[in-house]
């Protein structure tokens, strides 16, 4: 089994709806974060949480909102989606110095 | 502010050639440096990572990377490309003081021509 999972791996959705995207993982990392990938540009980082208490901004969280509900999981969410948030979006877990884990990503697109 | 630049976008090489992907950083400290590989379709795949000691790190899938601090660069390396290497590479900074945070390149998108 995989060990960082996303749900769902595509989503088609339209401008307004509110949107939830899911990680989990079994690595028993402390460290999750959220990225999103746009042709051009690489990663970039939008959310991150070291802990279940502990969630921080990216650079470019305007328009997102997390949710860190256990070590193992966290939830990245679009309130109100629209067409520029059509990206891939991954995951990903690490301890305090490892190398990044990273999940097999969530294509969304918003028309 | 910290940056990494891949200076080509794509990179066409033959089959059984020899490749090297450029990568330069902008980072005060001494940097965390990450190579990943994404295959069509796929997550990111680590090929090697350099935090201290020997600059040149050999890492999967026959590829290498060698870091140079007076050119600020961590530029990866294979002998021989086989057509199953083409992907999209990224070059990635790690911010240890920031938790970890990756900072990554644009990426170049590696063709193998048989």
């Amino acid at each position: 089994d995989a060990d960082v999972t996303q749900t769902p791996r595509n989503r088609i959705t339209k401008t307004g709806k509110r949107i939830m995207l899911e990680c989990s993982q079994t690595k028993g990392h402390d460290r999750m974060y959220w990225y999103r990938q746009d042709p051009g540009l690489g990663l970039r980082l939008i959310y991150y949480s070291f802990d279940v208490k502990d969630i921080n901004k990216g650079e470019i969280s305007d328009g997102y909102s997390v949710s860190r509900q256990a070590q193992a999981k966290f939830s990245l969410s679009l309130e109100s989606a629209i067409p520029n948030q059509t990206a891939l979006y991954f995951c990903a877990t690490s301890d305090s110095l490892s190398e990044q884990f990273f999940g097999p990503g969530t294509r969304l697109t918003v028309l | 502010a910290q940056s990494v630049t891949q200076p080509d976008i794509h990179i066409t090489v033959s089959e059984g050639a020899s490749l090297e992907l450029r990568c330069n950083y902008s980072y005060g400290a001494t940097p965390y440096l990450f190579w990943y590989v994404q295959s069509p379709g796929q997550g990111l795949q680590l090929l090697l990572k350099y935090f201290s000691g020997d600059t040149l790190v050999q890492g999967i899938k026959g590829f290498e990377a060698e870091f140079k601090r007076s050119q600020s660069s961590f530029n990866l390396r294979k002998p021989s490309v086989h057509w199953s290497d083409a992907a999209e590479y990224f070059c990635a900074v790690g911010l240890m003081e920031y938790g970890n945070k990756l900072v990554f390149g644009a990426g170049t998108i590696l063709r193998v021509k048989s």
